[in-house]
């Protein structure tokens, strides 16, 4: 149980194009859902926490009109990376709270050529 | 705002042998919660074990155990009995129990297993 499906895993688009990656939770309702960062070889680094039907809540330095986070459903967030330019290219990866921790994603890379 | 710090960059072990992660955060709030979580070469991250703040009682689950150390500000992790299978990145996360509850990360130990 409690699975947050992530797609897509990864992804290459131009440089200048627009990127969706969405989350899905499963088989429960998450109500808050995070978006994280990766590096290679680094730590997550949250960009942003997004609640149902309400305005994402973005971190410090985190450019909200480019990486626009949409939390229409209690079921799904979607985190769309507008104007994409190689520096994007990332590891990027959901999580939902639950009741005893928290649930992530498979990830998506993102390659910006 | 409360930190992670992971001391450890890189560790290794033996296959059957224990090893312990350090991990130390820094907060004013009472009621919390810490995790360790893994990250495999997959990048899934898999919780590993939790603990709640307020409980005095060490978090323990089959060969993973944690040092809670409350007013240290200490986390640590032990795994006994280390298997292949267990070499991973593991970050360890601070929790607020109220507010945006986000997890906030240490920035990882790299955990090798040498058969």
């Amino acid at each position: 149980g409690a699975v947050v499906s992530q797609h897509p895993s990864r992804v290459i688009c131009k440089s200048g194009t627009s990127v969706k990656i969405e989350c899905r939770s499963l088989d429960f309702q998450a109500t808050t859902m995070f978006w994280y960062r990766q590096f290679p070889k680094q730590s997550l680094m949250l960009m942003a926490t997004s609640n149902e039907g309400s305005k994402a809540t973005y971190e410090q330095g985190v450019e909200k009109d480019k990486f626009l986070i949409n939390h229409a459903s209690l079921t799904l967030s979607t985190l769309t990376v507008t104007s994409a330019h190689p520096e994007d290219s990332s590891f990027y990866i959901c999580s939902a709270r639950r009741r005893y921790g928290y649930t992530f994603g498979s990830g998506t890379r993102l390659t910006v050529v | 705002a409360q930190t992670v710090t992971q001391s450890q960059p890189e560790m290794s072990v033996q296959e059957a042998e224990t090893v312990t992660l350090s991990c130390t955060y820094d907060t004013s709030e009472s009621d919390y919660y810490l995790f360790w979580y893994k990250q495999p070469p997959s990048r899934q991250m898999i919780l590993v074990i939790r603990q709640e703040a307020y409980k005095q009682q060490n978090a323990t689950e089959n060969r993973f155990s944690v040092n809670f150390q409350k007013a240290a500000k200490s986390f640590s992790l032990k795994i006994s009995d280390s298997q292949l299978g267990d070499a991973a990145m593991y970050f360890c996360a601070y929790s607020s129990q109220g507010g945006s509850e986000k997890l906030v990360f240490g920035k990882g130990t790299k955990l090798t297993v040498n058969p």
